[in-house]
């Protein structure tokens, strides 16, 4: 089995500050994890993945994400926040090698504050 | 490259009716796959086709049905409509044979409203 928590539904930034919006996994397996955005009333934006190799991702929009084995985690991160980042957040798993049904989180709302 | 595109954009149907969604992936890719979200969750997987044939279905009732066209195109079937149907429903296209373990690409969804 797989599953996906995100645990904020929501997370508050002011513009400029540094964001970071938390996932964690659980997978029987080695894990391929991904990030997507969803703006209102708009389909799934792919942001970035973890698929092997170096912990530290870097995607569109300067967006970044550590995965972390030991904590299984993949959190995303972004150093300056910008009012246009506010949407929808969703994070997925999948485990290499396995069933293609991929498990995504709830979403974290992110609201960025002029 | 015109990207995923999903028809209708909105729908309402009335419970006990069937309804049809149509996809249409980006040109060379071979795989489609589709979604429910339900307000206030991720989406949840329901199908995935490839080279026509079906490669992965989630866990929903069998009045959900689809099929994949010789142009790579996609129906979503959904008989009996239930109130619990209404959510927003995406269709995302892939080269191969793949889940979101690479740049799957979404479409706009279609909303369906079951009253």
């Amino acid at each position: 089995a797989q599953s996906v928590a995100q645990p904020e539904d929501q997370v508050n930034v002011a513009e400029g500050n540094p964001l970071t919006v938390k996932c964690t996994y659980s997978v029987s397996g080695n894990p391929y994890l991904f990030w997507y955005v969803q703006y209102p009333n708009r389909g799934l934006q792919f942001l970035l993945k973890y698929i092997t190799g170096d912990n530290l991702v870097k995607g569109s929009y300067g967006f970044e994400a550590e995965f972390n084995k030991s904590q299984t985690s993949f959190h995303l991160k972004k150093p300056s926040a910008l009012v246009s980042d506010s949407a929808l957040y969703f994070c997925a798993v999948r485990v290499s090698g396995g069933s293609y049904i991929p498990t995504f989180g709830r979403g974290t709302s992110l609201i960025v504050h002029p | 490259d015109t990207g995923v595109t999903q028809s209708p954009t909105h729908l309402i149907k009335t419970r006990g009716q069937q309804v049809t969604l149509r996809c249409s992936p980006i040109s060379g890719h071979k795989s489609v796959s589709w979604y429910q979200q339900v307000l206030g969750q991720g989406p949840q997987f329901i199908f995935q086709y490839y080279e026509k044939e079906e490669r992965g279905r989630g866990n929903f009732p069998d009045r959900f049905s689809a099929r994949q066209f010789p142009n790579y195109s996609s129906e979503l079937n959904v008989n009996a409509l239930l109130l619990g149907d209404s959510a927003l429903y995406l269709c995302a296209s892939s080269p191969g044979l793949t889940g979101v373990d690479t740049e799957a690409f979404f479409g706009q969804g279609t909303r369906l409203t079951v009253v």
